[in-house]
């Protein structure tokens, strides 16, 4: 079956510029996370969605950067005025219920951003 | 401040021998345990898991045991083989925040022929 799909799976920017990254979770699963994986590092949580309701946005580094789930399934995750920092992959997972212990979350392949 | 420590940033080891991967963590809140295997411009894949009522679980050539008093974990593959070479992530939740994952910064496994 589909896994996670992450979009573009490479993307060059211009510091200063908006950049929008996509994520289609598994089918039916209701749980959405985004992560930030910088170069050397684990990934670090960003925020988190149940169906289209964001439950946590603490990880998000700044106000430049915002996730959207509108229709509970595709999410975007949208950076404003790039940064230099903001270079890093950018992973995607999702899960059939957050709240259950025992399921695990699935990852896409990221998008790696780079900020020139 | 790092809560979940993978100190060691690489391991080899022979193919047919037994790869073992360390994790600490300092939170005392996390009360679940996860391994995920990653490859090269691959998404993290998960491995396996442990709840912090069990000191033990195993899926095939792969176990995780944990020692609650000494937050630590590890991960033990046996026998090791070529395919599993990859970054291995040791990850973890705590009851108050059930989604959200914490992780090691990894180790990289490498399994010679």
């Amino acid at each position: 079956g589909a896994g996670v799909s992450q979009s573009p799976r490479y993307k060059v920017a211009k510091r200063g510029q908006d950049v929008a990254l996509r994520c289609d979770p598994i089918s039916g699963h209701v749980s959405l996370f985004w992560y930030q994986q910088a170069l050397g590092q684990g990934p670090e949580f960003l925020t988190y969605f149940q169906n289209e309701a964001q439950l946590d946005k603490s990880g998000l580094p700044s106000d430049r950067f915002f996730a959207e789930r509108p229709e509970g399934s595709v999410s975007t995750l949208k950076i404003q005025r790039t940064q230099q920092e903001d270079s890093a992959v950018y992973l995607c997972a999702s899960s059939s219920w957050g709240g259950v212990r025992n399921q695990p979350q699935h990852f896409g392949d990221g998008t790696r951003l780079s900020i020139l | 401040d790092q809560q979940v420590k993978q100190n060691s940033p690489s391991l080899s080891v022979q193919e047919g021998r037994i790869s073992i991967l360390n994790c600490d963590y300092t939170n005392s809140m996390f009360d679940y345990f996860l391994w995920y295997k990653k490859y090269p411009a691959e998404g993290p894949t998960f491995l396996i898991s442990i709840s912090s009522i069990k000191d033990k679980n195993e899926d095939g050539r792969f176990t995780v045991f944990l020692n609650k008093s000494a937050k630590h974990l590890s991960l033990h593959i046996v026998p090791s083989q070529p395919g599993d070479s990859a970054v291995y992530f040791c990850a973890a939740k705590s009851g108050g925040s059930n989604y959200k994952l914490t992780f090691g910064k990894g180790t990289l496994l490498t399994v010679n022929p």
